[in-house]
């Protein structure tokens, strides 16, 4: 089955520092999907990216879809201490609803 | 507009027992998910339904596991024997259609004891 690989686990950053997830596959995806849980919460929906090359901002954070469409980021400039949580990307499986999730990028921000 | 509402938040309780947890998704969502959530898999997906049918059931882990959607504003995910290694977050998700976002409940947090 669909598999999406997502580095790193861990990031520990200052408050300010920039901070960068991504999540790679072996095959091309229709579509990523990126979602953040903050701790002891649920997933909450950030965006979706479709087409090959895309780029989205979200006032601080950037979300990026390769060319080839197998990898994605999501990039976030100048953490604060509300950017604090897990960042997971997620993939449709086939022509499925199915959604595949990453590992997840914990992310946790010194003030 | 009311989210994916789940319960209970939390249940305690002790191997052997049976565990029912609650969805209730958002009116008008079409698909309807159930997933469970530990440090060690992460988000896994259990099963998934559209249109009250099951499409999906291959991460259900086993017999013990089972699910139903008898309409379309009800699920529930039962546990029968419960058993330690069930403790985990347990979310339903609903979505609208397609590839379109899933809405995520605040879960059910459960400790087999």
């Amino acid at each position: 089955g669909q598999q999406v690989m997502q580095i790193p686990q861990y990031q520990h950053v200052q408050e300010g520092e920039d901070f960068t997830t991504y999540c790679n596959s072996s095959t091309t995806l229709s579509n990523i999907q990126w979602y953040k849980q903050r701790p002891g919460g649920h997933p909450v929906f950030l965006i979706q990216l479709v087409k090959s090359g895309e780029v989205k901002k979200q006032k601080r954070l950037t979300f990026q879809f390769g060319e080839a469409k197998k990898n994605s980021s999501l990039h976030i400039t100048a953490t604060q201490t509300t950017d604090v949580g897990t960042y997971f990307c997620a993939v449709t499986q086939g022509g499925s609803e199915k959604l595949v999730f990453g590992k997840g990028t914990k992310l946790t921000v010194n003030p | 507009d009311a989210g994916v509402i789940q319960s209970p938040r939390h249940e305690v309780t002790e191997m052997g027992q049976e565990v029912t947890l609650r969805c209730k998704p958002i009116s008008g969502h079409n698909s309807l998910f159930w997933y469970r959530q530990t440090m060690m898999r992460g988000l896994e997906l259990l099963i998934y339904f559209n249109n009250n049918v099951p499409i999906d059931d291959s991460g259900m882990p086993e017999d013990r596991f089972s699910a139903k959607m008898p309409n379309a504003s009800f699920s529930t995910l039962k546990i029968q024997p419960s058993e330690p290694r069930d403790s985990a977050v347990y979310f339903c998700a609903s979505q609208s259609g397609g590839s379109q976002p899933q809405h995520f409940g605040d879960g059910t947090r459960l400790s087999i004891l």
